[in-house]
């Protein structure tokens, strides 16, 4: 079985500042790895997904992450806030082996921009 | 790109009656379909899984009796909460996966308010 784990649940940072989302997983097959981002009363969009090949992921928005499988982590960065970056950030985990995408997601991490 | 849609987007309905939610892969076929409930403030957690053609697999804890999933065609799949109670009133998401891109697509959401 997958889980995740968010370590942060409320990320408070100013604007154009850098900030990072932590994400660790744990797993004893291979996994995809997903970062989602929420609005409020809103559905979720993806910001990026680590599937193979290279560990640093660029996504939307400015956001990338690094697959860290000796850490087994996946933790999101970007290097200057803004404040419409203010939501509800998810990291979830996909089993390889099976088809469909059977997801399971980390408690989220609610990152607040400030001016 | 690829688009997966939720009817209703929001419903409100008195305790007891049933409630249909349907979601649709829309350009697309999806031989799975994933069910999502999210509290406020809180995490999607998986219910279970929708197989185009045979029984849904629910996670555990989740009452199959009480929450039918239906996937009788490979672009739709629907959730049937049967004699809700306010307990049920949740946010609840439907993903389905493109085989053939390998993406997994996020259905904008459905609101349920049980009085």
């Amino acid at each position: 079985a997958q889980s995740v784990t968010q370590l942060d649940s409320q990320v408070p940072v100013f604007e154009e500042a850098p900030v990072e989302l932590r994400c660790n997983y744990s797993s004893s097959v291979s996994v995809y790895l997903f970062w989602y981002v929420q609005y409020p009363n809103q559905g979720l969009q993806l910001l990026l997904k680590y599937l193979s090949g290279s560990t640093l992921v660029k996504g939307i928005n400015g956001f990338e992450a690094e697959f860290n499988k000796s850490q087994t982590s996946f933790h999101l960065r970007k290097p200057s806030v803004h404040i419409s970056d203010t939501a509800e950030y998810f990291c979830a985990v996909s089993d390889r082996r099976t088809g469909g995408f059977k997801t399971i997601f980390g408690a989220g991490t609610r990152l607040f921009v400030k001016a | 790109g690829a688009v997966v849609s939720q009817h209703p987007s929001r419903v409100i309905c008195k305790s007891g009656t049933s409630v249909k939610i349907e979601c649709r892969s829309l350009d697309f076929q999806a031989t799975t379909m994933f069910w999502y409930r999210q509290f406020p403030k809180q995490s999607l957690m998986l219910m279970a899984t929708s197989n185009e053609g045979s029984k849904a697999t629910y996670e555990q804890g989740v009452e199959k009796d009480k929450f039918l999933i239906n996937h009788a065609s490979l672009t739709l799949s629907t959730l049937t909460v049967t004699s809700a109670h306010p307990e049920d009133s949740s946010f609840y998401i439907c993903s389905a996966s493109d085989s053939s891109t390998d993406t997994q697509y996020f259905g904008p959401g459905t609101r349920l308010t049980v009085l």
